[in-house]
């Protein structure tokens, strides 16, 4: 049984391009967390999501940045028009729904640097 | 109030010794704790998590002290092992909602 997969692991953008971070939960898990981790600092939440629909965005910037978790296919992470204070490790987590959080396991993340 | 304060930043142990990471948090509403092992380069991986109605969870060398009226709980890592050097998070979360983290104890196990 395959973990969470993060894809890529490292990728780097120049200032003002778009970074789309991809998230494939393990089999049978239908929930999806994304958080960012800022050099020496813990993980921040920034959104939870079910397919077809987004439960809490509560932690997501108010501009530049969207998720989507269709129907078939991984979750989207989307930053646009990035900035150097972007560069980050992104760490999506999936869970089956029922425990949520309680029964969740991270990817190994993206690292994104900003140039 | 949704905040979890971690200490210390970081910690240096003798192999064999015992580690102590400490967390603090406000919201009452937290129901779940647990802890985090991360690795460089990888993504934290869960170790062991309590829940507030009991004060003690051990897995191996790996116990959790929780203190309820203080709001306080900790990781204790006994006879730690150079195996064990890697950046540790607690967190917390209520109602299996997102998780809170705190912000990190980088430990380092010399031989």
């Amino acid at each position: 049984n395959a973990g969470v997969m993060q894809n890529p692991r490292h990728l780097v953008r120049r200032r003002g391009q778009e970074a789309r971070l991809r998230c494939s939960p393990m089999k049978g898990h239908s929930h999806v967390y994304w958080y960012r981790q800022l050099p020496e600092e813990g993980l921040k939440f920034m959104v939870y999501l079910q397919k077809e629909n987004i439960i809490d965005e509560s932690g997501m910037p108010k501009e530049r940045f969207s998720a989507e978790f269709p129907k078939e296919g991984p979750s989207i992470l989307r930053i646009q028009q990035v900035v150097r204070g972007d560069s980050a490790a992104y760490f999506c987590a999936s869970s089956p729904g029922t425990g949520g959080s309680t029964e969740a396991f991270f990817g190994q993340g993206t690292r994104l640097t900003v140039v | 109030q949704q905040q979890v304060k971690q200490s210390p930043q970081s910690l240096i142990v003798q192999k064999g010794g015992i580690s102590i990471i400490n967390c603090a948090y406000e919201n009452t509403a937290f129901d779940y704790f647990p802890w985090y092992q991360q690795f460089p380069g990888k993504g934290p991986a869960l170790l062991i998590a309590i829940r507030p109605d009991v004060s003690e969870k051990k897995e191996g060398r790996f116990t959790i002290s929780f203190n309820k009226s203080a709001k306080q709980f900790s990781l204790h890592i006994m006879d730690s092992q150079p195996g064990d050097s890697a950046t540790y998070f607690c967190a917390a979360s209520a109602n299996t909602d997102k998780l809170i983290f705190g912000t990190g104890t980088r430990l380092q196990v010399f031989p």
